[in-house]
Order: C-alpha cells, then sequence, then structure tokens
C-alpha cells in the first residue's frame, strides 16, 4: 500500500511568491490533516479534513494559508504571499478515522528568501 | 483551539532507568491522547496511545497514564535503551490533533 505522498520534497520561493503543495493520503483515509514543523513551534496544526469537509482551518494561519481537499485523495495547501518565516517543513498526515494512528508524508521543506 | 503543554523540551536519562514526559490539556471534551516518536530524519510515528475510558496502558517498556479530571496524561518509558533516544509528541484529539512541542529524550551510557 502507498503510504502519503507529498509533492514537491523541497521547494524554493521568494517571499511574495504564491507556492502550492500537494498531497495524497494513504487510500482509504477519511481524516487528512497539514501541519507545519519547526524547531521552535513543534508541530502546527494547519488544517483537518474528515471527508473532505474542512473541520479546523489553523485559527493564526487563516490569512495566508488554504487548504483544499477537492477529492478523497488530493489535497494542496496554498501559501500566498509568502514570507520569509513560512521557511519550514510542511506534513501532510492521514488517518483511517480521528482515533487510529496518523501516517506522516516525507514533508515538503520550504525555504522562502 | 485546543492548547497542549508538553514538560520537559529536554531529557537526558542513563541507559537503564526510567524517562518520564508530561502533558497537560484544556479542552476537557478532548477523549484520544497519542504519543509520536520521531528520530532523525524520520517522521513522527505512533508508539502508543490511551483513549479517555482508561486510566492507564503499556506496551512492553511504554506506560502511559490519563488523568481526566486534571487534564494530564504522561508517558514512562521504563529501562531505557540508546534506541529510545528520539524526540517524543504528545497530542490531543478534540476538533484535529493537536501536539505538545516535543520532547528530546537522550539516553547515554
Amino acid at each position: 500500500d502507498a503510504g502519503v505522498t507529498q509533492t514537491p520534497r523541497h521547494e524554493v520561493a521568494e517571499k511574495g511568491q504564491t507556492i502550492i503543495l500537494k498531497c495524497e493520503p494513504v487510500s482509504g483515509h477519511n481524516d487528512l490533516f497539514w501541519y507545519r514543523q519547526t524547531k521552535i513551534q513543534g508541530l502546527e496544526l494547519l488544517s483537518y479534513f474528515r471527508s473532505k469537509s474542512l473541520m479546523e482551518d489553523g485559527g493564526a494561519f487563516k490569512d495566508r494559508f488554504k487548504a483544499e481537499m477537492l477529492n478523497s485523495s488530493f489535497s494542496t495547501l496554498k501559501i500566498q504571499p509568502t514570507e520569509p518565516k513560512d521557511s519550514a517543513v510542511y506534513l501532510c498526515a492521514s488517518s483511517h478515522n480521528s482515533q487510529n494512528t496518523l501516517y506522516f508524508g516525507a514533508g515538503t521543506r520550504l525555504s522562502v528568501l | 483551539g485546543e492548547q497542549v503543554e508538553q514538560l520537559p523540551s529536554i531529557l537526558r536519562v542513563q541507559e537503564g532507568s526510567s524517562a518520564s514526559i508530561n502533558c497537560s490539556y484544556e479542552d476537557s471534551a478532548s477523549n484520544y491522547f497519542p504519543w509520536y516518536k520521531q528520530e532523525p530524519g524520520e517522521n513522527p510515528k505512533l508508539i502508543i496511545d490511551i483513549r479517555s475510558n482508561m486510566e492507564r496502558k503499556q506496551i512492553q517498556e511504554l506506560i502511559v497514564l490519563l488523568d481526566k479530571k486534571a487534564k494530564r496524561f504522561s508517558l514512562h518509558i521504563t529501562d531505557t535503551q540508546p534506541g529510545d533516544s528520539a524526540m517524543y509528541f504528545c497530542a490531543v484529539y478534540a476538533q484535529g490533533l493537536t501536539f505538545g512541542l516535543g520532547t528530546r529524550v537522550s539516553v547515554f551510557p
């Protein structure tokens, strides 16, 4: 079985650009999460979908971060416009339901110059 | 959203001793409390979890305790080994899974 697939693995953007990160969850999983990981802030929840419905939109991240899930097998995270403080690893994860094991993708390492 | 406090942030223990990590949360409706281990260059992986209808769970050398009244839960690694050196994250499910900031555990000989 394929795990969670994230593309690209690395992204370099200039300040002010728009970037789109992609995620394919494990087939059959109903829950999908987007996290941002940094050493200082740890794993910050950006978005949470249950059966394609947005359940949590990350509060403080709402203004420049937008996650979408147009079908059960694909999600995107758009950051617009990017800022240097957005530099981090962005992790997508999925689970069968909210109280089951969360499987993480390999992540996208974003560097904003 | 839910807030999760995790302490300590760094923990050094001697091989063979126990390591304890504590987490607290705010939302009394939270009902699922997993622990994830992340090794360098790897993704976080689930090592043990506990649900709100339990107070204690053990898997081999890992013990999780849950005090719902105090809104606290903890992970205890007994008889630590070098392979236990990693980052450990507690998490709480309310509306989505919220993680603590992590504890870097180092096991020295």
